[in-house]
């Protein structure tokens, strides 16, 4: 089955610093990926998407690129602010057999300190 | 346009006890969700709904029931609440064209 799996967290920085966080899939067919962002008492929302090989997702300031031949997904900023500090999620849909399901990893908790 | 909405925010039951968690989307989607998350285990899909009048089993179904009402709503029942369903449930909706949801703001469940 389908599988995702997120660096260990939590993630502590400073602000300005440079941001990673890995996240590697395991899929049968072609699956779109995701990243969802949850900030603290509020639901999930989308942040990036790729829906095929060498596609690069990016919003915010955030981006990622969809490397088919390591199967991963990484999710990179430049320079973080306090405001960032959340829940981060990667997913994977594949969507037609699925209806679009979402397997989600489990989550990496980033604290931005000033 | 409120998009997807979630009533109760937070309920108490004592174990044995029933309740039914409501989800509502303006958004004319075809398919809705119910997840739960853990900590540590990210979102986990409880049941999912393809279209109106369907619905299906998704990872963790056990102890609950769905009832998609109509296209807006999904309501998911637990019938006799455990200590193992305390959890912060989501619904989600999302369409055939896009590969996105849309998630709701959540409920959080104790039970004792």
């Amino acid at each position: 089955g389908n599988s995702v799996t997120q660096m260990e967290g939590p993630v502590t920085l400073s602000e300005e610093a440079f941001l990673t966080i890995n996240c590697t899939y395991t899929a049968t067919g072609y699956p779109s990926l995701f990243w969802y962002v949850q900030y603290p008492g509020e639901g999930l929302q989308l942040l990036l998407k790729a829906t095929k090989a060498d596609d690069k997702g990016s919003n915010k300031g955030f981006e990622a690129t969809y490397r088919k031949e390591t199967t991963s997904f990484h999710l990179e900023k430049g320079s973080v602010q306090v405001s960032d500090s959340a829940v981060y999620f990667c997913a994977l849909s594949e969507y037609g057999t699925s209806y679009g399901k979402l397997t989600f990893g489990q989550g990496t908790i980033l604290t931005v300190h000033p | 346009n409120a998009g997807v909405t979630q009533t109760p925010k937070f309920q108490v039951l004592k174990t044995g006890q029933s309740m039914t968690l409501q989800c509502a989307q303006d958004m004319n989607h075809n398919s809705m969700y119910w997840y739960r998350q853990d900590p540590g285990m990210g979102l986990r899909l409880i049941y999912y709904s393809a279209s109106e009048g369907t619905t299906d089993k998704g990872e963790v179904p056990n102890g609950y029931n769905v009832s998609r009402l109509n296209k807006r709503e999904f309501s998911l029942r637990l019938e006799s609440a455990a200590p193992s369903q305390t959890s912060v449930y989501f619904c989600a909706s999302g369409t055939e064209s896009s590969y996105e949801q849309y998630f709701g703001p959540g409920t959080r469940l104790t039970v004792t």
